[in-house]
């Protein structure tokens, strides 16, 4: 494998089911993100891990956890979602510390429908 | 603030004729800039990038970007479009080069045969 991947693909889910997504990048970064795209919006930056530590939190409900136990993977659990959080969940790494060397890389997302 | 604008949020071009995607941004430092191409159901594919070398960029696929500090913009440019580049692509832009992103709407391309 190479680059960012992403499993599942596509997730279906009610409101009241317990799922995660998964996260794998193989480039040797130390920095990993997890964006929300809907539609007709911008790409919402959810959560930043730098070194496994959460940086940041974008105002995020409580519905979506993040974890990160190593550099190499992130997930996203979830949990009572709503109709609303139905988007195209994507993972980005990059690395951290050298200006410049930040640019992100994208997984091909997570198409998740909250029923 | 930092922000960017992508003009126009959809544009059509005919197979062969110049691809012109727009984007201006707003920094109050140094800007490095990114261009990203997203085909449906998949994710952000890096195009090409500006990190405070040469202002003409070239990127994948024959697009290239030039930043011009004057105008605040970084518009992206293929002289001949080709029906795979029919896609979304999104201007980005990192104050600093430092780690937060800040993305443009988009801009969905359609080429027309």
């Amino acid at each position: 494998e190479t680059g960012v991947t992403q499993t599942p693909r596509h997730l279906v889910m009610g409101m009241t089911n317990k799922k995660s997504l998964k996260c794998e990048q193989h480039l040797g970064h130390n920095a990993m993100y997890w964006y929300k795209q809907s539609a007709k919006k911008p790409l919402e930056l959810m959560f930043v891990y730098n070194f496994k530590e959460q940086t940041e939190n974008n105002s995020v409900p409580s519905r979506f956890s993040p974890e990160c136990p190593n550099s190499s993977h992130l997930f996203l659990h979830l949990h009572t979602l709503q109709p609303e959080d139905s988007a195209l969940y994507l993972c980005a790494s990059s690395s951290r510390g050298r200006v410049g060397a930040n640019t992100q890389y994208f997984g091909p997302g997570t198409r998740l429908t909250v029923l | 603030a930092q922000s960017v604008t992508q003009l126009g949020s959809h544009v059509s071009v005919s197979e062969g004729a110049l691809v012109l995607l727009r984007c201006n941004y707003s920094s109050s430092v140094p800007p490095y800039l990114f261009w990203y191409v997203q085909y449906p159901n998949q994710g952000l594919q890096l195009l090409l990038k500006y990190t405070s070398a040469a202002t003409l960029v070239k990127g994948i696929n024959g697009f290239e970007a030039e930043f011009k500090k004057s105008e605040t913009s970084f518009h992206l440019t293929k002289p001949s479009a080709h029906m795979s580049d029919a896609a979304e692509y999104f201007c980005a832009l990192m104050p600093g080069g430092y780690q937060k992103v800040t993305f443009g709407t988009g801009t969905k391309l359609q080429v027309i045969p």
